[in-house]
């Protein structure tokens, strides 16, 4: 059984540039949660998506934009990227929107 | 909102020796859960433990405890018998009921930098 997995490791892009994260959630899992970790803080949530759809969201502006994918992979989009939007992103799955959370190992994005 | 706090930013212990991370948190909820998670230098998050609020004993998961204190919003975690292996960033985590929504967001707090001295 894989783990969750998330690409790249490490990001670094420039103000007002788009990037993409992607995370491949674990075998049997149909939900995943992506979470903001800045330097020196606890992660924040940024949405979940379950079965294809979000299923909520967090206190994150509209550039922020995910997808989930058939095989219930995901990927974070954000549009526009601000200095402050450099952080570590945790991509968690799990069986569904209340089980337990099996995390990544984050990708580190800096904006330059 | 909900709010988690960890007053300890950092902590020290001798490998064998026990000790305790605090963690206090703010709701108006009676029912909801409580997590301590781990995050090692690789970055992924680990749960080390679980408690449920409507559940008065507390959670013991191996070397690891929790000292919960549902008037006082309190949920500590204890280690014993300390090993390198457990230094961290360890996170207390929050979490509402499920009632009403499908949502299974958590609130973290800022975390605890745990150092294990051989």
């Amino acid at each position: 059984e894989t783990g969750v997995t998330q690409s790249p490791t490490h990001l670094i892009k420039t103000r007002g540039q788009q990037v993409t994260l992607r995370c491949s959630s674990q075998s049997g899992h149909n939900t995943v949660s992506w979470y903001q970790q800045a330097l020196g803080q606890g992660p924040q949530f940024i949405f979940q998506y379950y079965r294809e759809e979000e299923n909520g969201r967090g206190n994150f502006p509209p550039r922020f934009s995910g997808l989930q994918f058939p095989n219930y992979s995901s990927e974070l989009n954000v549009n526009a990227l601000e200095l402050d939007d450099s952080a570590l992103y945790l991509c968690a799955s799990s069986r569904g929107p209340l089980e337990k959370l099996f995390f990544g190992s984050g990708t580190q994005l800096s904006v330059l | 909102a909900q709010t988690v706090t960890q007053s300890q930013p950092e902590m020290s212990v001798q490998e064998a020796e026990t000790v305790t991370l605090s963690c206090t948190y703010d709701t108006s909820e009676s029912d909801y859960y409580l997590f301590w998670y781990k995050q090692p230098p690789s970055r992924q998050m680990i749960l080390v433990i679980r408690q449920e609020a409507y559940k008065q004993q507390n959670a013991t998961e191996n070397r690891f405890s929790v000292n919960f204190q549902k008037a006082a919003k309190s949920f500590s975690l204890k280690i014993s018998d300390s090993q390198l292996g457990d230094a961290a960033m360890y996170f207390c985590a929050y979490r509402r009921p499920p009632r009403g929504s499908t949502l299974g967001r958590l609130y973290f707090g800022r975390g605890t930098q745990l150092t294990v001295w051989p």
